[in-house]
Parts: C-alpha cells; sequence; structure tokens
C-alpha cells in the first residue's frame, strides 16, 4: 500500500539556521508527485514545492529545497535560514494514480518551531 | 480569484442533527476532494469526486455522503452526527486531463476548512 511517513512529530530550531524535515515514502507507480504544505496556526493549507518522480534535479523554491534520493524513497524539505513565521504544521503529500484516478496521501505531519 | 470556497467557517452541532458542509470552486477543476483533519493528525481522505456525477469513497468515508451535481459544487452531508465527527475538514480541488496526462506541478487547492464540533 502506498504510504507516507513523517518520522518527527517536533522539531526545534534557532532563527536563522537551516532545518530539514524527513518524508519517506512507499509506492509502486513508476510517475508520482511529491508535495510540502504549510499548516501555520490559522489553519489554511499553504503549497510550498513539488518534486516530480521523474525529474532530476532537486526542486527548489525561494528558502526551500526538496532533497530527493529516488532509491531511498525520501524527499526531506530543506528549509534554509529560518524566520519565526515559518513556524507551523508540515505535511508531506504523494499524489498517486491508481485505478485510473489521482489522490493525495498524507503524512501525520511536522510541528516545527523557530526559537529567536 | 476565489479559489475553494468552503461555508461555514465553525459550526457546532448536537448529536444526532444533520449538516450540509459546502464546497465550491471557480476554477474550472474535474477533481474535488473531502478531508478531515483530527487533532495533530494528517489529513484523510473521506470522498472524492473525477468528475459531475462520479464519486467514490475515499479512506474514511462512513457517516457521510457527497453529490457532485456541477463542476463546481461539492457538498459534503453529514447524517447524525456523532462526536468522533468533531474534526476540520477540507475541501480541495485539483486539475487532471483525462488522457492521464498531469500538469506535474499542479498542488491541490485547499479551502479554508470547516471547524466542525458535535457535542
Amino acid at each position: 500500500a502506498q504510504k507516507i511517513t513523517q518520522t518527527q512529530p517536533g522539531m526545534f530550531v534557532q532563527e536563522k539556521e537551516a532545518v530539514t524535515l524527513d518524508c519517506t515514502y512507499d509506492t509502486s507507480d513508476q510517475s508520482y508527485g511529491l508535495f510540502w504544505y504549510k499548516q501555520p496556526s490559522s489553519g489554511e493549507m499553504i503549497f510550498l514545492i513539488y518534486q516530480g518522480s521523474y525529474d532530476e534535479q532537486n526542486a527548489t523554491e525561494g528558502r526551500y529545497s526538496l532533497n530527493f534520493q529516488k532509491a531511498r524513497k525520501s524527499a526531506n524539505l530543506v528549509i534554509s535560514a529560518s524566520q519565526l513565521g515559518d513556524s507551523a504544521m508540515y505535511f508531506c503529500a504523494m499524489r498517486e494514480h491508481t485505478s485510473g484516478t489521482y489522490k493525495y496521501i498524507f503524512g501525520t505531519g511536522t510541528r516545527l518551531k523557530v526559537l529567536a | 480569484n476565489a479559489g475553494v470556497t468552503q461555508t461555514p467557517k465553525f459550526r457546532i452541532l448536537k448529536i444526532g442533527q444533520s449538516m450540509t458542509l459546502q464546497c465550491t470552486q471557480d476554477m474550472n477543476h474535474n477533481y474535488m476532494y473531502w478531508y478531515r483533519q483530527d487533532p495533530g493528525m494528517g489529513l484523510k481522505l473521506i470522498y472524492y469526486s473525477v468528475g459531475a456525477g462520479i464519486t467514490d469513497k475515499g479512506e474514511v468515508p462512513n457517516g457521510y455522503n457527497v453529490s457532485r451535481s456541477t463542476t463546481e459544487d461539492f457538498p459534503l452531508r453529514l447524517e447524525l452526527a456523532a462526536p468522533s465527527q468533531t474534526s476540520v475538514y477540507f475541501c480541495a480541488s485539483s486539475y487532471f486531463l483525462s488522457t492521464g496526462i498531469t500538469f506535474d506541478n499542479q498542488p491541490q487547492h485547499f479551502g479554508d476548512g470547516t471547524r466542525l464540533s458535535i457535542l
């Protein structure tokens, strides 16, 4: 069964430092997509970054980068130069294509706290 | 530039009551999804729809019903509300071509959520 695993329930990072949030996945599909979302305390889901299974280069979006290791089935999110506003819940998600339809599965999330 | 709109934002129900959570999108997306998020947890798929008139169950469909009479609207119905349905509900939409080719980097678009308490 396809699955997303986030093993870090909570993380702390000092302001201006970098932090890596872990995500591993399990799928038998050859084509899939991996996403990271941020959920601040206000509750909305904010899309951060995407990595396609055929992309050879790691995705980057501003201070966010995705460390994609296909053989290890990992898609870790790296946030550089952390800011207080980065404190939030972070979810890793995978788009799967099953029986001709597209669905997304989500990890349980990592709560990040940035310390001043 | 509305995107995905959910109403209401908050609701308190009594056990056994029924209600409908509304979701509408203005992006002409064919796929729509309903998720629930329990405290401190990730999102679990309740129901989804691949187009008007077509719906299917997700991971946790019990106690819910959906319909999709138009491309824009995907309401979620709770019948006989139970305390276990206390959660935050998110509606989302995506666009996929029927050929199976995806706009690879297109994420789901989420509504702001409905916080539902059942007492």
